[in-house]
């Protein structure tokens, strides 16, 4: 699997939007891009995921650059509920599922 | 939340013992997950299972053992207790559609402690 790079951690003011990066330059061309999050203390919650389109549901949006070597999340009005670590990975679509999380960036939403 | 209920949630043992937790769904998804989750790790995968009676091994999954002899039900077994094991144990469950929407549930965990 590519390797993902995020930053370790932001701050967004509530209300507005938050845009978490990450890096995926070795993302190869059957590679999807999936984003979860994991509130303190729950388990990780699957956010969206996408290949080359951008992407977007009732709790985000995913923008992936055209070369795909990076994509960002943008949640359009972020809430304190929203504070949490944000997971970037990048797998082979269709396989086994065992996505191997990283160390992800943990967002801090203020009032 | 996914059908998923994760027992017990807290569990305290010592050091040798035996120690067994349950991940219980009632998705009927044929893919099952042991992670475990320590400061500076992240998720680590230790098991999963793609149907009943058929396991295979994660990345950390030395001292562990697993077993799925009902769909339903995905047990994950430290047979001897290490206090190198202490962590939060995650279970997660997914379909197995082969499509690349193949988002993986998660429980609430277990918190595990081995003094």
């Amino acid at each position: 699997d590519a390797k993902t790079t995020q930053p370790t951690s932001m701050d967004c003011a509530e209300g507005r939007a938050a845009n978490l990066p990450c890096n995926h330059s070795t993302i190869s061309g059957n590679e999807y891009v999936y984003w979860y999050r994991q509130i303190h203390s729950q388990g990780p919650q699957y956010i969206i995921h996408g290949l080359k389109n951008n992407e977007t549901n009732e709790m985000a949006s995913l923008i992936i650059t055209e070369d795909r070597k990076s994509s960002t999340l943008i949640l359009p009005h972020a809430t304190l509920r929203d504070t949490a670590v944000y997971y970037c990975i990048v797998r082979v679509g269709g396989s086994q599922g065992n996505l191997i999380f990283g160390k992800g960036t943990k967002l801090s939403v203020k009032p | 939340d996914a059908g998923i209920t994760q027992s017990p949630r807290h569990k305290v043992t010592e050091t040798g013992t035996p120690v067994t937790l349950r991940c219980h769904q009632t998705e009927n998804h044929r893919y099952m997950y042991w992670y475990r989750q320590d400061p500076g790790h992240g998720l680590r995968l230790i098991h999963y299972s793609y149907g009943v009676k058929d396991t295979d091994k994660g990345e950390v999954s030395d001292g562990y053992s697993v077993s799925r002899s009902k769909t339903e039900d995905f047990l994950l077994t430290l047979e001897s207790a290490t206090s190198s094991q202490t962590s939060v144990y995650f279970c997660a469950i997914s379909e197995s559609s082969g499509l690349p929407g193949l988002a993986l549930h998660f429980g609430n965990g277990t918190r595990l402690t081995v003094t």
